[in-house]
């Protein structure tokens, strides 16, 4: 049982370029999410999901798209790297979307230079 | 918007004492309260977590709510220095079964002085 699974653990980016970072959970969990952490700041949600076919934006989706195509993963697409998105990013995911425990991957970080 | 506010720190203290974290939040409608655990690094892990006024204890940790003022604490007894890392507060909103996940704190970071 790997838990989370998140790839590539670094990552850099030429601003205009584009990539996807891939996350997997073998826990069989419904729900997933995608948080960005910027150096001394708290998690900001991007995306999450609520099961297979189903998406929808957090708090700071601008620049970022997802899809969900099976219940094990959720990748996340960035279009037009921009320096702004440097951060590091972390997947999560839990049993059901009432609060409780957050199950993270190990997390990327990425920079767009 | 929902705010959740901690001071980032650091907090220094002895070890073997007790440190205090605090948070406050905004959204007066939330309903769960979580003390997330990150060392540098590293992702964050679930330490604690408080739905009821009052306090919940767990080993050498003890979460405070107090919904009225909007507040949740983190008090870690006999601290140890692998007790330092930054600790995030999160907070879950009013929309219950909903699942647009929790709001962050930016953190507080502990150092544990041997």
């Amino acid at each position: 049982n790997a838990g989370v699974t998140q790839t590539p653990k670094f990552r850099i980016l030429k601003i205009g370029q584009s990539m996807t970072l891939q996350c997997a959970q073998d826990m069989n969990h419904n729900y997933m999410y995608w948080y960005r952490q910027d150096p001394g700041m708290g998690l900001k949600l991007i995306y999450y999901s609520v099961g297979a076919g189903i998406t929808d934006k957090g708090e700071v989706p601008n620049g970022y798209n997802v899809s969900r195509s099976t219940t094990e993963d959720f990748p996340l697409r960035l279009e037009l790297a921009a320096p702004s998105q440097t951060s590091v990013y972390f997947c999560a995911s839990s049993v059901t979307g009432g609060g409780e425990k957050l199950f993270f991957g190990s997390g990327t970080q990425l920079s767009v230079l | 918007q929902k705010e959740v506010e901690q001071n980032s720190g650091p907090l220094s203290v002895p070890e073997g004492a007790i440190a205090s974290l605090n948070c406050t939040y905004s959204d007066r409608g939330s309903q769960s309260f979580f003390w997330y655990r990150q060392y540098s690094g590293k992702s964050p892990e679930l330490i604690m977590f408080i739905y009821s006024n009052g306090d919940k204890e767990d080993g050498r940790f003890t979460a405070q709510l107090n919904k009225a003022s909007q507040y949740v604490s983190l008090l870690i007894r006999d601290s140890q220095p692998s007790d330092s890392a930054t600790y995030l507060c999160a907070v879950k909103g009013r929309s219950g079964g909903g699942a647009d996940g929790l709001t962050f704190g930016k953190g507080t970071h502990l150092i544990i002085q041997p």
